[in-house]
Parts: C-alpha cells; sequence; structure tokens
C-alpha cells in the first residue's frame, strides 16, 4: 500500500517569497503524483501532474513540482508567491489502482 | 460549464439520525468517487462508481454507509444511524473517462456533516 507524508503543517511565507511545500511517498509500484489545492469553501483544483516523461511538471498559477525517483518526492515549489495563493495543498499518489491524499500543508502568505 | 455540485453544503443531523447526500457531476464523466475528509486532513477514498457500477467501495467505514448512482448520472451517499464519528466533510469527485487513478479528478465544494 502506498502513503503521502507532507512534512510541513503549517508553512507562513511573505509575499513575493519563494516557497517549497514538501511531499514524499511510498510506494511498492511506480506512480503518478499529484499536487491539488482547496481554497476556503472550495472544492479541490489539480494544480499539476506527474504521469510521466519529463520529471518537472509545471502547473496552473506559476506552481510547478519535480519527480524525484530515488529520494521518492514530489516538492510543490513557486518562486514568487501572492497573498491569493493562501489554501490549503494536498499532495496525492496513484498507484493506478488506489488514490491517497496526504494530510495537507497550510500555506499562509503574509503582506 | 458547470462543474460538480453537492447538497446539501451543510447537515447537522442528531445521532441515530439517516442523511442522504447528494452529488451532480460534470455532464458525461464516466467515473465518480466519494471521499471523506475528517478535519484537519486529507480525503480519505471511500468508493468508485464507473457509471451505475460500484466498482469499488472498499473504502466504506462500516455497513452504515451506502452508496448508489442507478442511471451513472448523480450519485448518493447514505449513511444510516449516524455516529458521532461520521462528522465530516464528504467529498465528491468526477472524471471523463475509465483511467481511474490517472486522470484528473474533478470536485466538488463538499457537504460537511456535523453528528450531535
Amino acid at each position: 500500500a502506498q502513503s503521502v507524508t507532507q512534512l510541513d503543517s503549517q508553512v507562513p511565507v511573505f509575499e513575493e517569497a519563494p516557497v517549497e511545500l514538501r511531499c514524499n511517498y511510498s510506494s511498492s509500484v511506480s506512480v503518478y503524483l499529484f499536487w491539488y489545492v482547496q481554497y476556503p469553501n472550495q472544492g479541490l483544483q489539480l494544480l499539476l501532474k506527474y504521469l510521466s516523461g519529463s520529471t518537472l511538471v509545471k502547473g496552473i498559477n506559476g506552481f510547478e513540482a519535480e519527480f524525484n525517483k530515488s529520494q521518492t518526492s514530489f516538492h510543490l515549489r513557486k518562486p514568487s508567491v501572492h497573498i491569493s495563493d493562501t489554501a490549503e495543498y494536498f499532495c496525492a499518489v496513484s498507484d493506478g489502482q488506489n488514490f491517497v491524499f496526504g494530510p495537507g500543508t497550510r500555506l499562509s502568505v503574509l503582506p | 460549464g458547470a462543474g460538480v455540485s453537492q447538497s446539501p453544503r451543510y447537515k447537522v443531523a442528531k445521532r441515530g439520525q439517516d442523511v442522504a447526500l447528494r452529488c451532480d457531476p460534470i455532464s458525461g464523466h464516466v467515473s465518480l468517487f466519494w471521499y471523506q475528509q475528517a478535519l484537519g486532513q486529507g480525503p480519505e477514498f471511500l468508493t468508485y462508481f464507473q457509471n451505475e457500477a460500484q466498482l469499488d467501495k472498499s473504502g466504506l467505514p462500516s455497513d452504515r454507509f451506502f452508496a448508489e448512482r442507478p442511471e451513472g448520472s448523480v450519485s448518493t451517499l447514505k449513511i444510516q444511524r449516524t455516529q458521532q464519528e461520521d462528522s465530516a466533510v464528504y467529498l465528491c469527485a468526477s472524471s471523463l473517462g475509465l483511467a481511474r487513478r490517472q486522470e484528473t479528478q474533478y470536485f466538488g465544494p463538499g457537504t460537511r456533516l456535523l453528528v450531535l
């Protein structure tokens, strides 16, 4: 069975600063990897996903993530955050059969 | 076009009451998922439909939970004899095709259930 770890439950960062949200997973088979964002009182929205090919994946709103197989990581990055990026971010992994979400990281962007 | 909608958005139930939560997926989407999201945690899988067929119900926590999608579109998640531990946000998601775990899932806003 696979699992997802998001080590940081909360990440405060100042506006226009860079941010990295960490995600590590464990799985015995090849996986697909996803990042979803949840704005207050809204449903989850896909930011980006890795299925195959280039390990650097670009998503919406200026976010990108890099798949590192040897470190079993899929960290999310943005070079300059905005106040509007304040939300909960969920990493998820799928082995093609099961879909498992991490516990989430709350990103708070401060003025 | 319209996204995934869920109703009600909020539900307060007395312990022991039965509740029914509705999900309207995006029109034409074959796959439909239900998740349970406890406070401060990520969504946890409950069940999966492909059209009207419930192909996976391995995540349903007990036999008090029942889901259906009789015509392959709208789905209902029913919880019988609700308990306080059932309090959570229930999320519905749909995806276009049959590649169950690869495709983008589109989520509804959720139903927040509070059992007193």
